[in-house]
């Protein structure tokens, strides 16, 4: 599994967009690029998934570029119900690669009002 | 749809004893990973269970185990418990198991070794 890395920490202001760009220049040709949020004392929650190029859902977007070395999770107009860890991470169907999830140290973002 | 359940919620254990932790998955998923959490090591992957085998391992000694039952149910157990061991304990479930469809996580059972 292709290894991730993000910042460690991010502050933001409500109602603002908050965009956390991911690095993963040893991504797999079958690799897809998802993201997870983690509220404090619960498990992660998907946010959203993706290939390449846009995707976008009621929540989020993500924009991977064409060479798919990084991936940018954007939020727009955050709320101070949005600070919580995100996490990124990718992952392929291959054989090998089961139910297993590497998860690194995550983006601490926090909303101020 | 129900989601995914954690029993207990919260377990105080002295070092020594051994503990049992159950994970109900969402209706139709066949497939239960396990993860620990603690503040200094992050999220690190323990096993999976996919239709009762044990499909991939982490790096983990042997004194963490689990089980996987017919109706998808799964069990994890820990041995010899020692003071490392609190943390936060998540399993996570979904049909295929593989790690780029959506997981869906249970809220955790908090494990603390005194």
């Amino acid at each position: 599994l292709a290894k991730t890395t993000q910042p460690i920490s991010m502050d933001s202001y409500e109602g603002q967009e908050v965009n956390i760009t991911c690095s993963h220049n040893n991504i797999a040709t079958n690799d897809y690029i998802t993201w997870y949020q983690q509220f404090p004392s619960q498990g992660p929650r998907f946010i959203i998934q993706g290939y390449k190029t846009k995707v976008t859902n009621e929540v989020a977007s993500l924009f991977i570029p064409a060479d798919r070395k990084s991936s940018t999770l954007s939020l727009p107009r955050v709320s101070l119900s949005d600070t919580a860890v995100y996490y990124c991470l990718v992952g392929s169907g291959g054989s090998s690669n089961t139910g297993k999830l590497i998860f690194g140290q995550g983006t601490t973002l926090q909303v101020k009002p | 749809k129900a989601g995914v359940t954690q029993t207990p919620r919260y377990l105080i254990k002295t070092r020594g004893q051994q503990v049992t932790l159950s994970c109900s998955p969402i209706s139709g998923h066949r497939s239960v990973s396990w993860y620990q959490q603690t503040p200094g090591q992050g999220l690190q992957f323990l096993f999976e269970y996919f239709s009762e085998t044990q499909r991939n391992k982490g790096n983990f000694p042997g004194r963490f185990s689990g089980r996987q039952f017919s109706n998808s149910r799964s069990e994890m157990n820990v041995s010899t418990l020692e003071l490392g061991d609190s943390a936060l304990y998540l399993c996570a479930s979904s049909f295929e198991g593989l790690s780029y469809n959506e997981q869906f996580f249970g809220p955790g059972t908090r494990l603390t070794v005194l």
